[in-house]
């Protein structure tokens, strides 16, 4: 059974600075793909990063970046030069091994709100 | 740039209603995907669908479920008879392709409806 989770119910961080929001996941799949999800207080579930098992480099999308540490099963995410507009809560999630046409069960974690000082 | 829009944002019903739940994914994608999340809990699957059946669902999708996609761009989803603890934040999500370690694995989410059953 697949499992993610997200340790850290909130995070503070001041604008400018780097942040880290962590993630460990467990899987007996060899093939699967973690993701990283922001979601404002609007609610709406916007797409961040994206990283696959099999991927030699970390993950990076402008400011946001995946530490991906395969042998620890973590998958943190990092937050550079913080913004106010980044104060959300930020899901990781995993998904499934392909097995068949149209499997993609992501499983989520609890999530991380993370609130940006000014 | 192309997204999942979901209408209405926000729904009220009375307990034992029908609820129908639309969705337009974006043009050439052909997996869809419903999430809900309850306030306050992390995003849970309810079921996946891909050339005109269902090819997943979850525990949660149970008779009183069902989706289809009736016209070739509608992706709806239906509550036969509400009940209170159906109320949450229902996510449509859609994907390109199929794949394991490529970026058509990327889901894109809509906005979301807050469904609230009275």
């Amino acid at each position: 059974a697949q499992k993610i989770t997200q340790t850290q119910p909130g995070m503070f961080v001041q604008e400018k600075e780097a942040v880290t929001l962590d993630c460990t996941y467990d899987t007996s799949d060899p093939s699967y793909g973690l993701f990283w999800y922001k979601q404002p207080s609007s609610g709406e579930m916007i797409f961040l990063i994206y990283q696959g098992s099999y991927d030699q480099q970390n993950a990076t999308e402008g400011r946001y970046s995946l530490n991906f540490q395969k042998a620890r099963k973590s998958a943190n995410l990092v937050i550079s030069a913080s913004q106010l507009g980044d104060s959300a809560m930020y899901f990781c999630a995993m998904r499934d091994a392909y097995s068949g046409a149209g499997s993609y069960q992501l499983t989520f974690g609890k999530g991380t709100k993370l609130s940006v000082i000014p | 740039e192309p997204e999942v829009t979901q209408t209405p944002s926000h729904q009220v019903t009375q307990m034992g209603q029908e609820v129908i739940l639309r969705c337009v994914p974006i043009s050439n994608h052909l997996y869809f995907y419903w999430y809900r999340q309850i306030l306050g809990q992390k995003v849970e699957f309810l079921v996946s669908f891909y050339n005109n059946e269902i090819s997943e669902k979850s525990e949660i999708f149970d008779d009183q479920f069902s989706v289809e996609r009736p016209d070739g761009s509608n992706f709806t989803l239906k509550i036969r008879s509400t009940k209170l603890e159906d109320s949450a934040m229902y996510f449509c999500a859609s994907r390109r392709g199929a794949g394991t370690e490529t970026r058509n694995t990327e889901a894109f989410f809509g906005q979301g409806t807050r469904l609230t059953v009275v």
